[in-house]
């Protein structure tokens, strides 16, 4: 079983519907990390959270660290949202990742 | 400023052989890490280096290795390739090295590597 697992793993939407992500972990963290894949290849960084809920812009992201669990929400999607989206938790020295969640918005 | 750099872009190569990749940081970036991603393990750590000493290690077997350069280029070598090595590998730069700092960290577009 893997340390670090997203759900799903696979996602269509129609623009302007609204999105959650989930990520579930099972070892101890000190950060809990949202990245982002366009399908360049290229990793952006869109929230670091160690607790409670952060917010920018169409994305939410929240965390339970008693339950060991976090989701990431998209608000009004829309088709430039179409990415991988990959947890990440920093346990000890190393991140471990999850193995992402494809999300396609269909206009 | 220009981003982070891989080269090359694509690249096929046979088992037994082995491959370099490179990657050029930001400029003023002194910390570089690298990440193999595959559709079924997803994104793995692979190494870092910082001022041309590795930093930290993931855990991959010793046919991976990697150098950074003192231009704060790195490279990438991996001997006696296996069909599972078959993968994208990212690289990322940024002035301090250290995952909690991820946020600082910039990512190039990556080397897709095919072992046939």
């Amino acid at each position: 079983k893997n340390e670090v697992e997203q759900s799903p793993q696979n996602l269509t939407a129609q623009e302007g519907e609204f999105i959650t992500i989930n990520c579930s972990y099972s070892v101890g963290i000190s950060a809990l990390h949202w990245l982002q894949q366009h399908p360049g290849g290229g990793i952006v960084s869109l929230f670091m959270l160690s607790s409670g809920k952060k917010k920018h812009g169409r994305l939410i992201a929240t965390i339970n660290i008693q339950e060991k669990h976090s989701s990431l929400h998209i608000t009004a999607s829309h088709p430039r949202d179409s990415a991988v989206y990959i947890c990440a938790v920093m346990n000890t020295d190393k991140l471990i990742f999850g193995t992402g969640t494809r999300l396609q918005v269909f206009p | 400023k220009a981003g982070v750099t891989q080269t090359p872009r694509y690249l096929i190569k046979t088992r037994g052989q082995q491959v370099t990749l490179s990657c050029s940081p930001i400029s003023g970036h002194r910390s570089v890490s690298w990440y193999q991603q595959t559709p079924g393990q997803g994104l793995q750590f692979l190494f870092e280096y910082f001022s041309e000493t590795q930093r930290n290690k993931g855990n991959f077997p010793g046919r991976f290795s990697g150098r950074q350069f003192s231009n704060s280029r790195s490279e990438m070598n991996v001997s006696t390739l296996e069909l599972g090595d078959s993968a994208l590998y990212l690289c990322a730069s940024s002035r301090q090295p250290g995952a909690l700092l991820w946020r600082g960290y910039t990512f190039g577009s990556g080397t897709r590597l095919t072992v046939v």
